[in-house]
């Protein structure tokens, strides 16, 4: 099974600020990555599909980028509803799995 | 209008079983892959299970042999057939519809999620 590492698990930042999470693949995923929001008592939401690919209605605030097995999910200004945990998740080969998680709170 | 209601979240003993439900609107659920996604108290996302449209099931190495993705095409409806019930299954449980683009699949419509609490 391909296993999937996040960078840094938690940070602490301001509004404004820009943030940037790392993810990394056991093994070349090509560019099979997504990543996706989620806050207590919601479902996760859908953020950046393909590595690099922003899904409908998420702001342009947010990107991703990489191949292979090394990804970046980046939020260019930190906006309070942004405060959430962050999940990469591979979908090149079931079990599909998900990064242990990167929590963004405020500082 | 796209959406996904749960239902079948319960209080279970250990070695119980339950089956979670998820019915469909604005889509076929035959038509799609589909998920389920479960939450620990306290811990990360983790991916349980899909089925393929064309009916192929994949499982995590967790839950392999107990838990059983199936959808009732009638009821537009995807399940999850839970045996042998452990503790470190208790977690909120998401189904989520997967779509295709450019090769890529994501979870772009899940369900509100329903909670599994395992204990004596």
């Amino acid at each position: 099974d391909i296993q999937m590492t996040q960078s840094p698990s938690s940070l602490s930042t301001s509004v404004g600020d820009r943030v940037t999470i790392t993810c990394r693949a056991s093994q070349s995923i090509s560019s099979n990555l997504n990543w996706y929001q989620h806050k207590p008592g919601k479902a996760p939401n859908l953020l950046i599909y393909a590595a690099s690919s922003l899904q409908s209605g998420v702001p342009s605030r947010f990107s991703g980028s990489g191949s292979g097995t090394d990804f970046t999910l980046t939020i260019s200004s930190l906006q309070p509803e942004d405060f959430a945990t962050y999940y990469c998740e591979q979908s090149y080969s079931p079990p599909f799995t998900f990064g242990p998680g990167t929590k963004v709170d405020i500082k | 209008e796209v959406q996904l209601l749960q239902s079948g979240g319960d209080l279970v003993q250990p070695g119980g079983s339950l089956r979670l439900s998820c019915a469909a609107s604005g889509f076929t659920v035959s038509d799609k892959y589909m998920s389920w996604v479960r939450q620990a108290p306290g811990k990360g996302l983790e991916w349980v299970s899909i089925i393929y449209s064309g009916g192929t099931t994949y499982y995590a190495d967790s839950v392999k042999g107990r838990l059983t993705i199936s959808r009732d095409n009638s009821k537009n409806t995807l399940n999850l057939q839970m045996n042998g019930l452990r503790a470190e299954d208790t977690a909120v449980y998401y189904c989520a519809r997967l779509s295709e683009v450019a090769g890529n699949w994501g979870m772009d419509v899940w369900g509100q999620g329903t909670t599994v609490t395992v204990s004596s």
